[in-house]
């Protein structure tokens, strides 16, 4: 079974408006971290948003935030106001075990294309 | 200051062939990573060290054999290369356990003709 699930191959949004990247994940540690990564075309992983397991709160960074519903397993992104620059591929990703040595499974990812 | 770097940035070679990456982080981190992204974008991890130690082996041929010199470096050499291997190589770190974000180097293309 896979561990993180990203629905939507492609995803098309317009200049100025917010935009849902949907992730829902699988583990039963009850320990984890989520996140996501932005990668544009030019290759670079760059770290947007970390929601822990525990933590009350959704996370926010910017424009960035992370709705997280713990009982339906899911931490969808959500980038209001999107740019042109927000054109990527957005990937959703899990550490389990938070406090042990773990590393990062990925989802298959979101291509992001904003237009003006 | 570049923080995880990897070098090369392309690399092309020919079936068969030898070659490396190297990996160096000037994040004081303790723990780095190697991750293959393939054709379809899919990020999977190959190896994680935790202060020169190797702690994560994931399912990957014996071809491929990390080196982590000190705690800083990470280098990959992949032998006998296959038309298979061709992918993105990254280069992850991060600090210790529970570590909320593990920073990515640019990656190296790999291009096996």
């Amino acid at each position: 079974a896979q561990k993180i699930t990203q629905t939507q191959p492609g995803m098309f949004v317009q200049e100025k408006e917010a935009v849902t990247l949907d992730c829902t994940y699988d583990t039963s540690d009850p320990s984890y971290g989520l996140f996501w990564y932005k990668q544009p075309s030019s290759g670079e992983m760059i770290f947007l948003i970390y929601q822990g397991s525990y933590d009350q709160q959704n996370a926010t960074e910017g424009r960035y935030s992370l709705n997280f519903q713990k009982a339906r397993k899911s931490a969808n992104l959500v980038i209001s106001a999107s740019q042109l620059g927000d054109s990527a591929m957005y990937f959703c990703a899990m550490r389990e075990g938070i406090s042990g040595y773990s590393t990062l499974t990925f989802g298959k990812g979101t291509m992001l294309l904003v237009s003006p | 200051d570049t923080a995880v770097s990897q070098t090369p940035k392309y690399l092309v070679t020919q079936m068969g062939n030898d070659k490396s990456i190297k990996c160096e982080q000037n994040l004081g981190h303790d723990t780095m990573y190697w991750y293959k992204q393939d054709s379809k974008k899919f990020l999977k991890i190959m190896f994680s060290y935790n202060n020169k130690e190797l702690i994560i082996n994931e399912t990957v041929p014996n071809r491929f054999s990390p080196k982590s010199p000190d705690k800083a470096h990470l280098n990959l050499h992949i032998n006998s290369l296959e038309l298979g291997d061709s992918a993105v190589y990254f280069c992850a770190s991060s600090q210790g356990k529970g570590a909320q974000e593990q920073y990515f180097g640019p990656g190296t293309r790999l291009t096996v003709t």
